[in-house]
């Protein structure tokens, strides 16, 4: 079975455009988080979706959206672009069926640099 | 709000030494837990899981985790470590409630010398 795949895996920005990222989780997974990495905050949760449903968002600005798929693919897109929105951007999907089913699995992520 | 905390920020150890890593989380209700490890240059993986029965678990690469309610606590350990365990390991808590986030602690980098 295929793994999540991200794209692209690198990506170079600059400040006041906007980018968007994809993610394909495995199989039959309709639950895909999304995470931010960076080596001063760690992992942050940005968001969640399922079904074509945002459950869950984490402490980010309006900047940072998502969207999900029928096909449970899903996109984030990051408007406006700063300095410190740099980072290692993270997917990670599940079953998502219940509270259950949360074992993540995550990608390799976005490398996001904005100059 | 659930937390989770990593005693350690970067530890260094010999080949054959044991490993411990700490993790406490701040969460009034029933949880699950994990471990995952990110290698140089590699994804993160899932280590080991916990969400019920045996507060022992085993995981993959010889690696286990306690969960001991009381004391909010899922430290990770390894008998015996391997140049190869040198990764990022991180500690990640999911509340029980209508809430799907995962929280992961800030990271432990070991580093281990051969």
């Amino acid at each position: 079975k295929a793994g999540v795949t991200q794209t692209p895996r690198y990506l170079i920005k600059t400040r006041g455009q906007q980018v968007t990222l994809s993610c394909s989780p495995i199989s039959g997974h309709r639950s895909v988080s999304w995470y931010q990495q960076t080596p001063g905050q760690g992992l942050q949760f940005l968001f969640e979706y399922f079904s074509e449903t945002q459950r869950n968002k984490g402490n980010f600005p309006g900047r940072f959206s998502g969207r999900q798929f029928s096909n449970s693919r899903s996109e984030m897109n990051v408007s406006t672009l700063e300095l410190g929105d740099s980072a290692l951007y993270l997917c990670a999907s599940s079953l998502g069926a219940g509270l259950g089913d949360n074992e993540q699995f995550f990608g390799p992520g976005t490398r996001l640099t904005v100059l | 709000a659930q937390s989770v905390s990593q005693h350690n920020h970067h530890v260094i150890l010999s080949e054959a030494a044991s490993l411990e890593l700490g993790c406490n989380y701040s969460y009034g209700g029933t949880v699950n837990l994990f471990w995952y490890v990110q290698y140089p240059g590699q994804h993160l993986q899932l280590l080991l899981k916990y969400f019920s029965g045996d507060p022992l678990v085993k995981g993959i690469k010889g690696f286990e985790a306690e969960f001991i309610k009381s004391k909010f606590s899922f430290n990770l350990r390894k008998p015996s470590v391997q140049w190869s365990d040198t990764a990022e390991y991180f500690c990640a808590v999911k509340g029980m409630s209508n809430d799907y986030k995962l929280s992961f602690g800030a990271g432990t980098t070991v580093t281990v010398r051969a």
